[in-house]
């Protein structure tokens, strides 16, 4: 079955830089790469998806980018905010007859103001 | 507000015990997931249902089991409950093939 990966497990960066989390994935067969943002206390939302026939996706401070070769794709937050800390999924999907979003262990994010 | 109503927000038990998580999904949507969130841990797949038919298995115990019932809520029964079960439940809903999960708020167990 699928196996995501992601790294790092933490990452705190000061407000204003630039923040970059990583995943790889192992079933080639997989073809749908969502990102979704879990604040303290809450529910994981969506914030950026990308699909396996795009390599970039770009939506204001957010890009994400996926190497379906090397099995990799990642989250790219530009002009981080105090307001962006939260804990990132990544996740791939895998569509064998169900649809099993297969999450990575979360990256926790600190911007320090 | 996702849409997605789970109910208990927070249930404490005991070693032993049974009990079944509610979730009702968005109006529209056919595909029901279920995720257990442990302590700093991520969402760890349980099982996916679509109207009404088991479709997808993660790594659920067989001292768990689910159901979507004909109105499209489904529950998750855990039984023989350990401290270890401990978590916060989460159910997710979509649309078939639009891909995005829709959380609900989750439902919180702690077993003493």
């Amino acid at each position: 079955g699928e196996n995501v990966e992601q790294h790092p497990s933490t990452l705190s960066v000061q407000e204003g830089d630039s923040a970059v989390i990583k995943c790889t994935y192992s079933d080639s067969a997989s073809n749908y790469f969502p990102w979704y943002k879990q604040e303290l206390g809450k529910r994981p939302q969506l914030i950026i998806d990308i699909r396996s026939n795009v390599g970039e996706k770009k939506d204001q401070r957010i890009a994400v980018t996926l190497n379906k070769t090397a099995k990799h794709f990642s989250l790219h937050i530009t002009e981080t905010q105090p307001e962006d800390s939260a804990v990132y999924f990544c996740a791939a999907r895998e569509d064998t007859g169900g649809f099993k979003t297969i999450f990575g262990a979360g990256t926790r994010l600190f911007v320090k103001a | 507000d996702s849409g997605v109503t789970q109910t208990p927000k927070h249930l404490i038990t005991a070693t032993g015990q049974r009990v079944t998580l509610r979730c009702s999904p968005r109006s529209g949507d056919l595909s029901v997931y279920w995720y257990q969130q442990s302590l700093d841990q991520g969402l760890q797949f349980l099982i996916q249902y679509y109207n009404g038919e088991e479709r997808a298995k993660g790594n659920i115990l067989e001292r768990f089991s689910a159901q979507q019932f004909p109105d499209l809520h489904s529950e998750l029964n855990l039984s023989s409950l350990e401290l270890g079960d401990s978590a916060l439940y989460f159910c997710a809903s979509s649309v078939q093939g639009s891909g995005e999960l829709f959380f609900g708020e989750g439902s919180r167990l702690t077993v003493l």
